[in-house]
């Protein structure tokens, strides 16, 4: 069974265009997060939910939207997509947050190609 | 403000041992991990350390942490060509909400 999954694992799509990434886990976390990993590999918070209210909301354009209908969902949405959008981006879930331990578990990715 | 530092690149050969550093600025920071991220997949967790411990061994994973000098090691014993990935450092920030990551060092396993 799939922990954090994902969908679609491959998005291509063209400049201007509205997008959404679902993701949805298994785990009965209550906290789950965004990250973007750029073309050099590097890996940056976006946004992170506890129990369907945004905690984190990093330096990320209001184009990006996350949505959280329920514990087990964090869905992003992304307005006129731009080329500088073009990544691979994470989800994560975690136990809870600013607890005692924060082990976070990762989906398989979903790599946007914006042209 | 908080930040994770790593070198980017290790080459080694299949039976040697990998060190891979890693240093953090946040002297508050309560865990610190260890990620693995294979070509083309998502991360997986290798190992973590809390703050109040010096060393954690978990089977041929030794995670070093000198809390004095903000600095974390990774060593993989008898490394193999299946441990060619990037491993991700990374901190819990002071909110304990996410995780600060490093760049990653890529890990390059010659037979």
């Amino acid at each position: 069974d799939t922990a954090v999954s994902q969908t679609p694992k491959y998005l291509v799509t063209q400049m201007g265009n509205d997008k959404s990434i679902k993701c949805e886990q298994n785990l009965g976390h209550d906290t789950m997060y965004w990250y973007k990993q750029d073309s050099k590999k590097f890996l940056k918070i976006m946004f992170s939910y506890n129990n369907k209210e945004l905690i984190i909301n990093e330096t990320v354009p209001n184009r990006f939207s996350p949505k959280s209908p329920d514990k087990a969902h964090l869905n992003l949405h992304i307005n006129s997509l731009e080329l500088g959008d073009s990544a691979v981006y994470f989800c994560a879930s975690s136990q809870d947050h600013g607890g005692t331990n924060n082990e976070q578990f990762f989906g398989p990715g979903t790599r946007l190609t914006v042209l | 403000g908080e930040d994770v530092e790593q070198s980017l690149f290790l080459s080694v050969r299949e039976g040697d041992s990998s060190v891979i550093n890693c240093t953090y600025t946040d002297s508050s920071s309560t865990y610190l991990y260890w990620y693995k991220q294979e070509p083309g997949a998502g991360l997986q967790l290798l190992t973590y350390i809390f703050s109040n411990m010096d060393m954690k061994q978990d089977q041929r994973l030794t995670v070093l942490l000198n809390k004095k000098d903000k600095h974390l090691s990774l060593r993989i014993a008898d490394t193999q060509t299946g441990d060619s990935a990037i491993y991700f450092c990374a901190e819990l920030n002071q909110a304990g909400t996410a995780l600060i990551f490093g760049k990653g060092t890529t890990l390059s396993v010659s037979s």
